[in-house]
């Protein structure tokens, strides 16, 4: 049974762009939830998604944003990037929504901002 | 205060011997705790999940729950230096069962010397 697929693994990019970071969870699993991990913060939640809507969210800037797709794929999008974004951003998925809260976390996209 | 607090370490055990990592929380409307076990330069892998006051054992692993006490912790028996890694405690309070929302520690790092 095929794991998390996040794409791109790694990326650069510089102050202002914008990025757009793609995540297939596990078959089966409807819900998906997103992290960024920095050495500094650790883990810390962004926003997860079931059946295409957003369930709840971190407390990220409204520069993050995400969507659910009717297969369960989701995507993140980052604008105006900023140095501080560089982070390690994880997908996760869950057979389901409300719990009891077993997460299985993709491989990670690494996004440098330069 | 933190809501999941973890010492940093590193911790060093020799290989054989039982490592014994540490988490308090700061919700005591927690509902679920996770360890996850987090290799350099990987994702997160989850190795146990406890719901219940008392022990929770598989294989070399340990599970240990105590919510009066709001304290969660980890053995690892018979150490391997395959276990070295940093390992991460994660909390749900899943209120309502309404989201698969994690809040992780910054995470122990295990160092098992051969």
């Amino acid at each position: 049974k095929a794991g998390v697929t996040q794409t791109p693994r790694y990326l650069i990019k510089t102050r202002g762009q914008q990025v757009t970071l793609s995540c297939s969870p596990i078959s089966g699993h409807r819900s998906v939830s997103w992290y960024q991990q920095t050495p500094g913060q650790g883990l810390q939640f962004l926003f997860e998604y079931f059946s295409e809507t957003q369930r709840n969210k971190g407390n990220f800037p409204g520069r993050f944003s995400g969507r659910q797709f009717s297969n369960s794929r989701s995507e993140m999008n980052v604008s105006t990037l900023e140095l501080g974004d560089s982070a390690l951003y994880l997908c996760a998925s869950s057979l389901r929504q409300g719990g009891p809260g077993e997460l299985f976390f993709g491989e990670g996209s690494r996004l440098t901002v330069l | 205060q933190k809501e999941v607090e973890q010492n940093s370490g590193p911790l060093s055990v020799p290989e054989g011997a039982i490592a014994s990592l540490n988490c308090t929380y700061s919700d005591r409307g927690s509902q679920s705790f996770f360890w996850y076990r987090q290799y350099s330069g990987k994702s997160p892998e989850l190795i146990m999940s406890i719901y219940s006051n008392g022990d929770k054992e598989d294989g070399r692993f340990t599970a240990q729950l105590n919510k009066a006490s709001q304290y969660v912790s980890l053995l690892i028996r018979d150490s391997q230096p395959s276990d070295s890694a940093t390992y991460l405690c994660a909390v749900s309070t899943n209120y309502g069962g309404a989201t698969n929302k994690l809040i992780f520690g910054t995470g122990t790092l295990l160092a098992v010397q051969p």
